[in-house]
């Protein structure tokens, strides 16, 4: 059974550039969370998809935007990079299921990105 | 908007000893989930232990086990027999309980307990 799965493990960018991370999902779920983990610091909520749109969304700028696929994995961009934006961006899937479900999030590995 | 806070940034124990970890928050729901996240070194995040805020029942996984004191709003982690694998950070996270189905709601986390095991 696949976990979830994130690429690129690390990448580097400069300011002003855009970048674009991928997040496959646990077999089986269908909704996908982005959280962004500045160093030293515990996860913040960037937002959710699932049914391809955007359900849920954190104290974060226009400037990042996601995207999900039907086979539900997804993407999260980042435009106009800033050196503030390095961090470690996790993807997180769950299954939307009926009420009374446990809604557990399981965690990707993580890309790490460096902005210079 | 919920908070949650770890007041302990750092902590150290020694193999096979109990060691306990401090988590308050600050929410005015009355359903929510609260968990114990682990990070390694590896970055991969892992589900330890969770804890459903309408049982009164403190949960238990193996060594970990809680104490959940909702009139306090605390959440503290207790793992028992430490082993020098427990080495990692540990988040302390909230989560509001969707009372019908659709998706879950957002994880908020405290800033975390570097937690070391020493041989």
């Amino acid at each position: 059974d696949a976990g979830v799965t994130q690429s690129p493990t690390h990448l580097i960018k400069t300011r002003g550039q855009q970048v674009t991370l991928r997040c496959s999902p646990k077999s089986g779920h269908d909704t996908v969370s982005w959280y962004q983990q500045a160093l030293g610091q515990g996860p913040q909520f960037i937002f959710q998809y699932y049914e391809e749109e955007e359900r849920q969304r954190g104290n974060f700028p226009d400037r990042f935007s996601g995207h999900q696929f039907p086979n539900y994995s997804s993407e999260l961009n980042v435009n106009a990079l800033l050196l503030g934006d390095s961090a470690l961006y996790l993807c997180a899937s769950s299954w939307r299921l009926a009420a009374g479900s446990t809604y557990e999030q399981y965690f990707g590995p993580g890309t790490r990105l460096t902005v210079t | 908007a919920q908070t949650v806070t770890q007041s302990q940034p750092e902590m150290s124990v020694q193999e096979a000893e109990t060691v306990t970890l401090s988590c308050t928050y600050d929410t005015s729901e009355n359903n929510y989930y609260l968990f114990w996240y682990k990070q390694p070194p590896s970055r991969q995040m892992i589900l330890v232990i969770r804890q459903e805020a309408y049982k009164q029942q403190n949960a238990t996984e193996n060594r970990f086990s809680v104490n959940f004191q909702k009139a306090a709003k605390s959440f503290s982690l207790k793992i028992s027999d430490s082993q020098l694998g427990d080495t990692a950070m540990y988040f302390c996270a909230f989560m509001k309980r969707r009372l019908g189905g659709g998706s879950n709601y957002k994880l908020t986390f405290g800033k975390g307990t570097l937690l070391t095991v020493n041989p």
